[in-house]
């Protein structure tokens, strides 16, 4: 079965650091592309980058360019997204998800379960 | 960026009923290139629809979507308990992908 599993809910105070993780199974992890997006209270869903992880190929969304990295390990099947300082507007819950067909650009058929960070002092 | 807009906020109907719900574009989504997901409370969205019209892997047919250019819609029939739920259409032929505001359908 085709599963990509979240790392667990954070709480982080603002300027702190963080790091979240998405771990892909049941398929070539390497050759497809996995996406982060945002869903936070009254703003919907964002787009905010994707990964080929064979390569590390990575397009941003304007948006989120310079406030978020995203980043692969191929050898442990591993998508991450990571702030280097958190602010209170970051609070969202964060899904990695799967392209349908396998574009940069694409609708997402396979999700994360999802991943709340709570950014509060 | 391309700015979707989803009408009505809410829908509300009954089991058995049939929902429309749609979708507008502020410029052309070229190559029909726009999903519809599903999301009920606590879950990750589920896609319903790409490519405006094509079904999802294991999706009813009760469900279906049309459109071209900037107007899309996603239809559901003989609503069940289950559908209940909010409807998102996403576009995917221009970067940054975005996502419409959502459609509420309740009992």
């Amino acid at each position: 079965e085709v599963q990509l599993v979240q790392s667990a809910a954070e709480v982080k105070k603002p300027g702190e650091s963080l790091k979240i993780s998405c771990r892909g199974s049941g398929y070539s992890f390497p050759s497809y592309w996995i996406a982060w997006l945002r869903q936070a209270p009254g703003r919907g869903l964002e787009w905010m980058a994707v990964i080929f992880p064979d390569d590390s190929d990575t397009k941003y969304n304007p948006s989120f360019q310079g406030q978020v990295t995203i980043s692969a390990h191929k050898s442990s099947g591993t998508v991450y997204l990571q702030w280097s300082s958190l602010k209170a507007s970051d609070t969202a819950i964060y899904y990695c998800a799967r392209p349908v067909n396998n574009w940069s650009l694409d609708a997402f058929d396979i999700w994360g379960q999802g991943t709340l960070v709570t950014v509060s002092s | 960026e391309i700015v979707l807009t989803q009408s009505p906020d809410t829908l509300s109907l009954s089991p058995g009923e049939s929902a429309t719900l749609s979708c507008r574009a502020s410029q052309n989504v070229s190559g029909s290139f726009l999903a519809w997901y599903q999301q009920k409370p606590g879950q990750a969205p589920r896609l319903l629809i790409y490519a405006a019209s094509s079904r999802a892997t294991g999706i009813p047919d009760r469900f279906s979507g049309s459109g071209s250019g900037t107007v899309f819609t996603l239809r559901i029939s003989r609503l069940e308990p289950g559908d209940f739920a909010q409807y998102y259409c996403q576009q995917y032929s221009t970067s940054p992908l975005t996502f419409g505001p959502g459609t509420e359908v309740d009992i």
